[in-house]
């Protein structure tokens, strides 16, 4: 079973902070996703990172791959109140049917 | 059109109730899935359906049954539920059943299910 770690688990942060959430793996993926899922909704992805060692930015959002693409990040700078919400990066599974295996995510909370 | 549509929002049932789960899109995907999330936890797989063709089942208990009349639609059916499977009910859909190199998944809102 591919196993990814996130951390940290939860974080509670100021507006205007920079975070960081990792997520961690021992297993190869081929590729990386990141969601985000507000209270009460589905999630929503943000982003799919595909080559080991790529970054990709979506406004104040950056998010990384690893080399070896066992690892992924997210930066978020300047936080704000709208950022708020559970974090899930995710990976395919070896099952061939485009499933999905989550971390347990992220739930960051920005405060005004 | 990419949205995921699920009905209802919420649900309240007895142990003894029938009653289903209804998902939605239009996008011309051909895999669906079901997943259950319970509060402060991942989403959790529990049925992928492929071209109409139920493709893996997670060891779901038989109290759940998914069905896929077409390739828009995806229903779970529920009966004799337990309270511990309260949780929120998440239908997804892709563009194809393999890995195409993304996996990306398209979620729905999700259904509240309460069961008392």
């Amino acid at each position: 079973t591919q196993l990814l770690e996130q951390s940290p688990q939860f974080l509670s942060i100021q507006e205007g902070e920079n975070l960081t959430v990792y997520c961690n793996s021992s297993s190869v993926f081929s590729s990386l996703q990141w969601y985000r899922q507000e209270p009460g909704e589905g999630p929503v992805l943000l982003v799919t990172v595909v080559t080991g060692g790529e970054v990709k930015k979506l406004k104040r959002l950056t998010f990384q791959f690893g080399d070896a693409r066992k690892d992924s990040s997210l930066h978020i700078t300047a936080a704000q109140p709208g950022d708020t919400g559970l974090y899930l990066c995710a990976g395919p599974m070896n099952s061939g049917y485009s499933t999905l295996t989550f971390g347990k995510g992220t739930m960051l909370l920005v405060s005004p | 059109d990419t949205e995921v549509t699920q009905t209802p929002k919420h649900l309240v049932m007895g142990m003894t109730n029938k009653k289903s789960l209804k998902c939605e899109q239009h996008m011309g995907h051909r895999a669906m899935y079901w997943y259950k999330q319970k509060a402060k936890k991942p989403p959790e797989l529990m049925f992928v359906y492929s071209y109409e063709k139920l493709s893996i089942n997670e060891s779901v208990p038989s109290r759940f049954s998914p069905e896929c009349p077409n390739s828009s639609l995806l229903n779970l059916h529920l009966h004799a539920l337990q309270p511990e499977d309260s949780a929120l009910y998440l239908c997804a859909s892709s563009h194809h059943p393999r890995l195409d190199g993304t996996g990306e998944l398209f979620f729905g809102e999700g259904s509240r299910l309460t069961v008392l």
